[in-house]
């Protein structure tokens, strides 16, 4: 009964070559997040939607943008890949963006840049 | 902003010692604090979640505690197994300012249980 699923689970992709990676959701839950996660480092957040309402990290470079056509789907574009991009990538909803309510995550997507 | 901090880094026991790891936290507006746990190269999987409001919660052999106004947490693993051998993170999430909603973690604890 996966929640949140992320495609696909391993990605490799060659320098500078843009890449896409994909969640998907079945919580019909009103935000998603991407973090990026490099080795033994602490997640970091790189931007969420709010419904279609987008909110960038201030620190996110601009070689990475988000789309969410719909509430189930959100996309995560890397325009040209540079090897300080290998990381995983892990994509979050929740119901609401304040209150208790938990952050549900993907299994993530390794990516690799050659 | 918030930062968070998870110690120790790395931690290897034998089975079935009870273990405690930490969380420290530098701003107490909170809405709660999730613990979750990382196999290697996989997703997090949500231990405990812990809203502001409350001290504790309890899921089997883990236990996890929360005393805001110090900004600290604890993960309690009782009689740690092999299985337990993951990656444990901590975060808080953000109550106020450009904190709200967003989700902050530490570093995470390695831990490793040898039979």
């Amino acid at each position: 009964d996966a929640m949140v699923i992320q495609n696909p689970r391993y990605q490799v992709t060659q320098f500078g070559k843009p890449v896409t990676l994909s969640c998907s959701q079945t919580l019909n839950h009103n935000v998603m997040y991407w973090y990026q996660q490099k080795s033994s480092q602490a997640p970091k957040l790189l931007f969420h939607y709010y419904d279609k309402d987008f909110n960038n990290e201030a620190d996110t470079p601009d070689n990475f943008q988000s789309r969410r056509p719909n509430t189930s789907f959100c996309f995560l574009d890397i325009r040209s890949p540079g090897l300080g991009d290998a990381a995983m990538y892990l994509c979050a909803t929740s119901r609401e963006a304040g209150g208790g309510s938990p952050l549900h995550f993907g299994n993530g997507t390794r990516l690799t840049v050659t | 902003k918030q930062e968070v901090t998870q110690i120790p880094a790395a931690l290897s026991v034998p089975e079935g010692e009870n273990l405690v790891l930490n969380c420290s936290f530098t701003d107490s507006a909170i809405y709660n604090l999730q613990w979750f746990r990382q196999d290697p190269g996989k997703g997090l999987t949500s231990l405990l979640l812990i809203q502001s409001s409350q001290r504790e919660q309890t899921s089997g052999r883990l236990n996890a505690s929360l005393d805001k106004s110090s900004g600290r947490s604890t993960l309690y693993i009782a009689a740690s197994q092999p299985g337990d051998s993951a990656t444990y993170l901590c975060a808080v999430r953000g109550y106020r300012g450009s904190t709200l909603g967003r989700l902050y973690f530490g570093r995470g604890t390695q831990l490793t249980v040898w039979p």
